[in-house]
């Protein structure tokens, strides 16, 4: 069974601190994403990351950055948090070929102050 | 820039009803389309998926139908039950996902 785990379930952070959001996949899935979930805006994508080192943008990289050392953990960081990052941010892994299916983590709701 | 519409943002059915969602997409290089459901609270999860080479695909109660020509496809799901009771994303891909805004499904007794 694969499992997507997230380092928090909730986080209340302060503008201006440096925020630590952390991934790990148990499955040795090459992918693994980062979204951002906001009421009536579905899921928006961060960060995506196709083996270890590498990182594409995805929509929304503004005020984001990432880092994917190992391959089962995928970190992302918010610089100086802003109250526009207070949201539900979800990550996910996938096998390397098309159409793979994506497992998603329960989630990170942060609240940034 | 690629981009998937999905409809309506909101669906309320009467239980045992039929409830139908629609996504149209502009990629026509698209060919794979996969459905998540999402339950309050909990992750999204994979329930159906259809590859560009067939027009329908079903899985018990639930179907997912798809028009290349059109550009559209359609989450169809019967007998509606308390438990289908979601939020339901519709997505496109030819390289990598494109997410629709989310269908809130909301099960009537």
């Amino acid at each position: 069974d694969v499992k997507v785990t997230q380092s928090s379930r909730y986080l209340v952070k302060r503008t201006g601190e440096k925020v630590f959001l952390e991934c790990v996949q148990d499955m040795d899935h090459e992918n693994m994403f980062w979204y951002r979930q906001d009421p009536g805006l579905g899921l928006r994508l961060i960060y995506f990351s196709y083996d270890v080192k590498m990182k594409e943008k995805g929509d929304i990289p503004e005020g984001y950055s990432v880092s994917r050392e190992k391959k089962e953990r995928f970190s992302l960081i918010l610089e100086s948090a802003s109250t526009n990052q207070t949201s539900m941010y979800l990550c996910a892994s996938s096998g390397q070929g098309f159409g793979e299916t994506q497992y998603f983590g329960p989630g990170t709701r942060l609240l940034v102050l | 820039g690629e981009n998937v519409e999905q409809h309506p943002s909101t669906l309320s059915v009467q239980e045992g009803d039929s409830a139908v969602i629609k996504c149209t997409y502009s990629d026509s290089a698209s060919n794979y389309f996969p459905w998540y459901k999402q339950e309050l609270g909990k992750r999204p999860q994979l329930i159906i998926d259809i590859r560009s080479n067939v027009g329908e695909k079903k899985d018990q109660r639930i179907a997912v139908t798809l028009n290349k020509t059109a550009k559209h496809f359609s989450l169809h799901i019967t007998e509606t039950q308390p438990e289908d009771s979601a939020v339901y994303f519709c997505a496109q891909s030819n390289y990598q996902l494109i997410w629709g805004a989310g269908t809130k499904l909301i099960i009537k007794p």
